[in-house]
This record gives C-alpha cells, sequence and structure tokens, in this order.
C-alpha cells in the first residue's frame, strides 16, 4: 500500500524549542517537498529535494531546516528561529522525471507553538 | 507578490448544476498546471492537470481549460455533488530555467454544493 505518511497528526511545543516532522514515502518518488499552509492561505514552499543529499530552499525557508539522507525520507525541523511557527505543514513527493509531473501529499502535521 | 491567483474565495452551487472555479495566473513560464482538493485538516488530493500544450483535458465530471493568451485556467465539475464540497486549490510549476519544479498554489475557493 503505497502513500505518503506523515508523523504525528498533532504536535505541541513550547516556544524557543526545535522539533522535528517526520516524511516517509513509498512510492519510490526521487522528488520530495514540504510545504507549509495558514489559515485562508494556499500551500507555501518551505524546501524540496530532487534527489537525496541535495536539497533547494523554497520562498519560506528561513527558521526551517531539512536533510535528504535517504530516498524514502525528507524530515523538516522547524527552529526556534522560525518567528511564526504554528501552522499545517504538508509534505509532497513527485516522480521529478520531466513532462507530467504531479505531486501526491501527505496527510499533513499541525504543529501548535505555546 | 502573488503569481498565481484564486479571486474567489468561496462558491456555492446547487447539486445537479455545474461548479466553475477560476484561476489567473502571471508568469509565463508555467508550463504545467494542477488542481487540487482539500478537506479541512488533511493533505490535498490531485484532481486533474493540464500541460501548456494543451487547452483542454477531462477525466469524467472534472474538465480543466487552459487559455494561454489570457493566462486563466478553470475548473468545471459537472454534474456537482454535495461529496464535491471542499477547498479547491490551483497549482502552477514551472522553473523559468532555475530547475525549480516545485508548484506554486492559489489561495483556493471554498466550494459549497448545496443538497
Amino acid at each position: 500500500d503505497g502513500g505518503i505518511t506523515q508523523s504525528p497528526k498533532y504536535l505541541f511545543r513550547k516556544e524557543g524549542q526545535n522539533v522535528t516532522l517526520s516524511c516517509e514515502q513509498n512510492l519510490n518518488h526521487d522528488a520530495m517537498y514540504w510545504y507549509r499552509q495558514d489559515p485562508g492561505q494556499g500551500l507555501r514552499l518551505i524546501y524540496y529535494s530532487q534527489i537525496v543529499n541535495d536539497f533547494q530552499k523554497g520562498d519560506i525557508a528561513e527558521g526551517y531546516s531539512v536533510s535528504r539522507e535517504k530516498k524514502e525520507s525528507f524530515p523538516l525541523t522547524v527552529t526556534s528561529a522560525q518567528k511564526n511557527p504554528t501552522a499545517f505543514y504538508l509534505c509532497a513527493s513527485s516522480i521529478d522525471r520531466g513532462g507530467s509531473d504531479t505531486q501526491y501529499f501527505g496527510p499533513g502535521t499541525r504543529l501548535t507553538v505555546l | 507578490d502573488q503569481q498565481v491567483k484564486q479571486n474567489s474565495p468561496s462558491l456555492s452551487v446547487q447539486e445537479g448544476r455545474i461548479s466553475i472555479l477560476n484561476c489567473d495566473y502571471t508568469n509565463s513560464m508555467f508550463d504545467y498546471f494542477l488542481w487540487y482538493k482539500k478537506y479541512p485538516a488533511e493533505g490535498p488530493t490531485f484532481l486533474i492537470s493540464i500541460s501548456s500544450i494543451k487547452d483542454k483535458n477531462e477525466d469524467g465530471r472534472f474538465t480543466v481549460f487552459l487559455n494561454k493568451s489570457a493566462k486563466h485556467l478553470s475548473l468545471h465539475i459537472v454534474p456537482s455533488q454535495p461529496g464535491d464540497s471542499a477547498v479547491y486549490f490551483c497549482a502552477a510549476r514551472g522553473d523559468g530555467g532555475t530547475g525549480r519544479r516545485a508548484l506554486t498554489f492559489g489561495s483556493g475557493t471554498r466550494l459549497q454544493v448545496q443538497p
């Protein structure tokens, strides 16, 4: 049963703490992405990775960090430098071999910083 | 600077009628467009896509139209069903030569289909 999993579904952290969100895919996709959604807004790109051991900043990378040590995994760390970390975080993946390249999303993690 | 715009935050239609969701874009380098459906607290679900070399793509009740000269695309749902009630996001991809293949999303349109 292939897909993208994100854990946990809900996450609470105290202000000033770093927190890592998990994203795993078993679709054998090369590319993975992290987006953030705030109320009433579209999805904004945080980081993306087109291949293992390589990643690029998106539009709102400040205060976030990622790693891509394995093809299946793309964890996102929300650091204490992120000024407004409370949001809904979505991970996606795609084949990324040119042409029609649909991204498929995980169920999301809602992070609340208290 | 919003490169993908969905100017209608909400839309309400009667069951059985047509739903038309609109999306405008400004970046002429976009080469692939997608529509996603999203329920609260869930990830977006892919609905339908269209390449910039086409002007129409149809999949069952869903049809996407692309007008490149106007930089406009629309999603038609016929007939609309109560289960279609959700937020619909328009997304576009185009790297402008940078190699970036991530999507740029609109802000979404909440569709409500009344029984």
